[in-house]
């Protein structure tokens, strides 16, 4: 199966620092990524869906200045939470599929923790 | 719109008795499927997909899934559950244009021995 890697598996930061998280697929090109967030013993809640070399696309009530997405290359995407708050704490999920409407590839997720 | 509606928050069976999770959903045309599954603290696994074809879909570690577009459900199933079954399960519809991949709330599974 496709592998989808992300970085960092989990980060502690101050309040009103920036975190990058990185989300790559390691042997499939992919030109769509999403971005979802989950909550303890939550469902995930799809944030963006990131496209390869134009803007993210932003799903209603999430905060485009707050969650940076770049998805420079096939293989690579990136997720700023900018300024982050002790809010901004959650599990952050990334997922990448091959083309056509099979099965997204999941990352093994990046807990954020914002003191 | 797609949705996805799981409505048991959690299922308890006994190990070696058959399992069922229940899904089902609402999407515009043709929908596209799927059960992950995932650990604690754990991104998610993919289990199974239902495209098109047969409406029995048969996935990792001896799960299956039927597919029933009159009652717009896709319940999972296993014949024989083994405690190391025990783990939060997702079902999720994919849009076809939007390529969106919208999750049920999750059902804790949880395996007795």
């Amino acid at each position: 199966g496709a592998v989808v890697s992300q970085h960092p598996s989990w980060v502690i930061c101050k309040s009103g620092t920036s975190v990058k998280i990185e989300c790559r697929s390691l042997d499939f090109q992919a030109t769509t990524m999403f971005w979802y967030r989950q909550f303890p013993k939550q469902s995930l809640m799809l944030m963006a869906t990131s496209n390869e070399g134009s803007k993210a696309t932003y799903e209603q009530g999430v905060e485009k200045d707050k969650f940076l997405i770049n998805h420079a290359s096939l293989t690579l995407s990136t997720l700023t939470v900018t300024s982050a708050h002790p809010e901004d704490s959650s599990f952050y999920i990334c997922s990448a599929s091959r083309q056509g409407v099979g099965e997204l590839f999941f990352g093994e997720g990046s807990r954020l923790t914002v003191l | 719109a797609q949705s996805v509606a799981q409505p048991e928050d959690q299922v308890n069976v006994a190990e070696g008795n058959p399992l069922t999770v229940k899904c089902t959903y609402s999407v515009s045309g043709n929908p596209y499927l799927f059960w992950y599954v995932q650990y604690p603290n754990r991104g998610l696994q993919f289990l199974l997909k239902y495209i098109t074809g047969d409406n029995l879909v048969k996935g990792s570690y001896g799960f299956e899934a039927e597919f029933n577009k009159s009652q717009t459900s896709f319940h999972l199933k296993k014949p024989s559950a083994l405690v190391s079954d025990s783990a939060l399960y997702f079902c999720a519809v994919r849009g076809y244009h939007t390529g969106k991949l919208i999750f049920g709330q999750g059902t804790t599974l949880q395996v007795k021995p």
